[in-house]
This record gives C-alpha cells, sequence and structure tokens, in this order.
C-alpha cells in the first residue's frame, strides 16, 4: 500500500525548534519529489517547503524562508522539516505529500499522509 | 508569493453543474500548464483531482474536469453528487514555488 506517515510534531514555544519527519512506504521514494504542505486549523491549505527527487532542488514559502529546512534520505524512503524559530503563525497540521513528478514545483500532490500537529505557544 | 483568488462558496442541485473559478497572475495560473485541482472533506487529507489543468488521476471521476483561460483557471463538476460536497483548492507552479488558493465551499443542497 502507498503511504506517508508523519511524525514529530507536539507543542513548542515561540523561538523553538521542531524536526518533523515523514516515512514513506509502497512506491519507489526516490523517483519522486516531495512537499509539507501545513493547513492551520479552520483554514487553508498553504505550500511550505518542497524538493526535487534527489534533494538537488528546494523550494520554501516566503513565510517560513531562512527557518525551515527541507531534506531527504532517500535510503531511509524519509522526507524532513528542520523548523527553527517558531513563530505562533506556525501552528497547523503539517502533512507531506508526494509530487506525480520527479520535481516537486508542479504540484501534482497525488498521495498525502494524514499530517501531524504542530502547536506553538507559551 | 500572494495566495490565487477562489469563490468563498459555490453550490449547485444533484444532477446540475457547477463551475468554480481560480484567479492568479501571469507569474502562475497564466504563466505555466500547471495547475491543479484538490478536493478536501473535513477531516480528511486533500485528494488530487486534476493535475496539469485537465489530467484526471486514475480512479478520479469523468465528472470533473478543470480548464484555463489566462490567468484563470476552472474546475467544473457536473452531473453533482451530495458526496461532492466539500471544500476545493487550486493549486499552481509559480516559478520556484507552489501557491494554493484560499479554497472554495461546495455545497450540494
Amino acid at each position: 500500500e502507498v503511504q506517508l506517515v508523519e511524525s514529530g510534531g507536539g507543542v513548542v514555544r515561540p523561538g523553538g525548534s521542531l524536526r518533523l519527519s515523514c516515512a514513506a512506504s509502497g512506491f519507489t521514494f526516490d523517483d519522486y519529489g516531495m512537499s509539507w504542505v501545513r493547513q492551520a486549523p479552520g483554514k487553508g491549505l498553504e505550500w511550505v517547503s518542497g524538493i526535487n527527487w534527489n534533494g538537488g532542488s528546494t523550494g520554501y514559502a516566503d513565510s517560513v524562508k531562512g527557518r525551515f529546512t527541507i531534506s531527504r534520505d532517500n535510503a531511509k524512503n524519509s522526507l524532513y522539516l528542520q523548523m527553527n524559530s517558531l513563530r505562533a503563525e506556525d501552528t497547523a497540521l503539517y502533512h507531506c505529500a508526494r509530487d506525480h513528478y520527479g520535481d516537486y514545483k508542479r504540484g501534482a500532490f497525488d498521495i498525502w499522509g494524514q499530517g501531524t500537529m504542530v502547536t506553538v505557544s507559551s | 508569493q500572494s495566495a490565487l483568488t477562489q469563490p468563498r462558496s459555490v453550490s449547485g442541485s444533484p444532477g446540475q453543474s457547477v463551475t468554480m473559478s481560480c484567479i492568479g497572475t501571469s507569474s502562475d495560473v497564466g504563466g505555466y500548464k500547471y495547475v491543479s485541482w484538490y478536493q478536501q472533506h473535513p477531516g480528511k487529507a486533500p485528494k488530487l483531482m486534476i493535475y496539469d489543468v485537465s489530467k484526471r488521476p486514475s480512479g478520479v471521476p469523468d465528472r470533473f474536469s478543470g480548464s484555463k483561460s489566462g490567468n484563470t483557471a476552472s474546475l467544473t463538476i457536473s452531473g453533482l453528487q451530495a458526496e461532492d460536497e466539500a471544500d476545493y483548492y487550486c493549486c499552481s507552479y509559480a516559478g520556484s514555488y507552489v501557491v494554493f488558493g484560499g479554497g472554495t465551499k461546495l455545497t450540494v443542497l
């Protein structure tokens, strides 16, 4: 079964850090681009960051640029998001999503995980 | 990085057709053939319905279709069914990043 399972969310104070993980299974992980997409409670979808199949190309939303870092380990079939200098507005459910293509930029996210919740609060 | 513009809500009766819009700019929707649409039911992960403007992933009914004209993309659902009631989000490539619309709530009357 094709599956993405996120982990690593939790409650963190403003200014703190968290590292999210996404474990992929059921498909050839290094054939696909991957992204993180978040959804604040009661709000819409927001693309956060993406990475191409071999990690050679990455992109970030302006709202997280300089604070978040996306990476992947194809040997472990895993995607990561290192989040530093967290703010209250980063509170959201974070989904990892597989792109239909080897790149991440075309926004054709055909497989989604159920998400991991990040709450930034003092 | 501005979000794409979608109407907050649309509605239709079972069996009817509805079309929802997604307005961008020449830097995103108008500049590339990479517009996608997602359906999201409450408490569920989004589901890809359309990609590359008008392509349907396997398993998506052909009642769902996508198109684009200039800076505006559209999703049309024909033969509306009760289970189509959901939030719909458009998404576009924008050069070096990806941008979503604010979402449209579809109500089936």
